[in-house]
């Protein structure tokens, strides 16, 4: 398996400009995150999905923040616009869920996005 | 609020130091629990787990856990660490309900050459 794959691994964008960040999480796993790591703030949860549909979106920033799940094997977060305080390192990770319990993450490699 | 705590931020120790690291969580019934490192620059991998049977967990790495229900806390333990192991670490729970893993906020291990 090749783990939970994330794209680009680096951004550099303007201020003001769309970024779009990808993931396509591990086969026949049925849960996805999406999380934002900075020195200052530490790791935040954005937003996650069960079975393609978000459940809990309480993490993310504003709404320039925004996600998308269309099929099980891939996932978008995108902002528009970017603005420099949102420079971080983006993680994406997916999991497998059962009986109402989870068996832990797989994370993906991270988005370094830096908006200058 | 329901709460993961790791008790230490950062800590610098030795090459062929022990070193232990606490975590501890408020949530009552049945946790699944898990410890992931962080190397400099990398994401986020998965150490050990904990779901049930023998408390005592081995991980990768050397690295072994150990869960005490009466206590609430599920300690990482090394008993010899190598410079490598130079990174910060996460204990994480998944709650009786649910899959969204709390995280705690990381220590940071720094073992000097």
């Amino acid at each position: 398996d090749a783990g939970v794959i994330q794209s680009p691994r680096h951004e550099v964008t303007e201020m003001g400009q769309e970024v779009t960040l990808r993931c396509k999480p591990i086969s026949g796993h049925n849960s996805l995150f999406w999380y934002r790591q900075t020195m200052m703030r530490g790791l935040e949860l954005l937003i996650y999905f069960n079975n393609n549909v978000p459940i809990d979106d309480s993490g993310m920033p504003e709404d320039r923040f925004s996600a998308k799940m269309p099929n099980a094997s891939f996932s978008t977060l995108k902002i528009q616009p970017s603005e420099p305080r949102d420079s971080a390192v983006y993680f994406c990770a997916s999991s497998f869920y059962r009986g109402n319990l989870g068996y832990g993450y797989t994370f993906g490699s991270g988005t370094r996005l830096t908006v200058v | 609020a329901q709460s993961v705590s790791q008790h230490n931020h950062h800590v610098i120790l030795s090459e062929a130091a022990s070193l232990e690291l606490g975590c501890n969580y408020s949530y009552g019934g049945t946790v699944n629990l898990f410890w992931y490192v962080q190397y400099p620059g990398q994401h986020l991998q998965l150490l050990l787990k904990y779901f049930s049977g023998d408390p005592l967990v081995k991980g990768i790495k050397g690295f072994e856990a150990e869960f005490i229900k009466s206590k609430f806390s599920f300690n990482l333990r090394k008993p010899s660490v190598q410079w490598s192991d130079t990174a910060e670490y996460f204990c994480a729970v998944n709650p009786p309900a649910g899959n969204k893993l709390t995280f705690g906020g990381g220590t940071r291990v720094l073992v000097k050459p």
